[in-house]
């Protein structure tokens, strides 16, 4: 089974901080993909990549940024945190034609 | 765009059946997922169906209809560890095919 490993579990930083969110994946899947996830909103694609140093945005990109500069890690970036960024962070890589595989998540807090 | 509606929560009894209907209006539909999501937990992956009827997998099935642009997933005999939110998701074909658009998510509460 693919298994989707994302860095920190729960994060808490200040407003204007550069905050960086780990996730790498086992296999060699080359679309990875990151959803935040609000109540009552579902999961909103933020950025997706389909390839190493290939990336396109999703439905709510601004104030994010990523890198993929190895096929099995995918890096989302928040480049100065706000308190509307406080989420629940999800990273996916895709599991064949059928559906994603997620990470455990990271709940991230801007205070 | 797209948009998909799905109820926000549905409350069953152990034992029972309950549906879950997803309703999706997408430029290039290619397909429909569903997912299992656990209090606190990330979204596991259920079924997909890209043609019209019903995929069977244990306890869960799941339906299209191309034409209504709808579909549900059915779950049978249902178990208090079935007490999750359920996404429905569509997968498009425009732009790339390989994005899923997701649904609000219905929080099914099972009592005992």
């Amino acid at each position: 089974d693919v298994k989707v490993t994302q860095s920190s579990r729960y994060l808490v930083k200040r407003t204007g901080e550069k905050v960086f969110l780990e996730c790498v994946q086992d296999m060699d899947h080359e679309n990875m993909f990151w959803y935040r996830q609000d109540p009552g909103l579902g999961l909103r694609l933020i950025y997706f990549s389909y390839d190493v140093k290939m990336k396109e945005k999703g439905d709510i990109p601004e104030g994010y940024s990523v890198s993929r500069e190895k096929k099995e890690r995918f890096s989302l970036i928040l480049e100065s945190a706000s308190t509307n960024q406080t989420s629940m962070y999800l990273c996916a890589s895709k599991r064949g034609p059928l559906g994603y595989t997620f990470g455990s998540g990271t709940r991230l807090t801007v205070v | 765009g797209q948009s998909l509606e799905q109820p926000s929560e549905v409350t069953a009894v152990e034992g029972a059946i309950v549906q879950i209907n997803c309703t999706y209006q997408t430029s290039g539909f290619y397909g429909l997922s569903w997912y299992q999501q656990h209090d606190g937990g990330a979204p596991t992956f259920l079924s997909y169906n890209a043609l019209d009827g019903l995929e069977e997998t244990g306890r869960f099935s799941s339906f299209l209809s191309r034409s209504d642009s709808y579909g549900y997933l059915l779950l049978q005999e249902l178990q208090m560890k079935d007490s999750a939110s359920y996404f429905c998701a569509v997968r498009d074909r425009a732009h790339n095919f390989n994005k899923f658009y997701f649904g609000s998510g219905t929080k099914l509460n099972v009592k005992p």
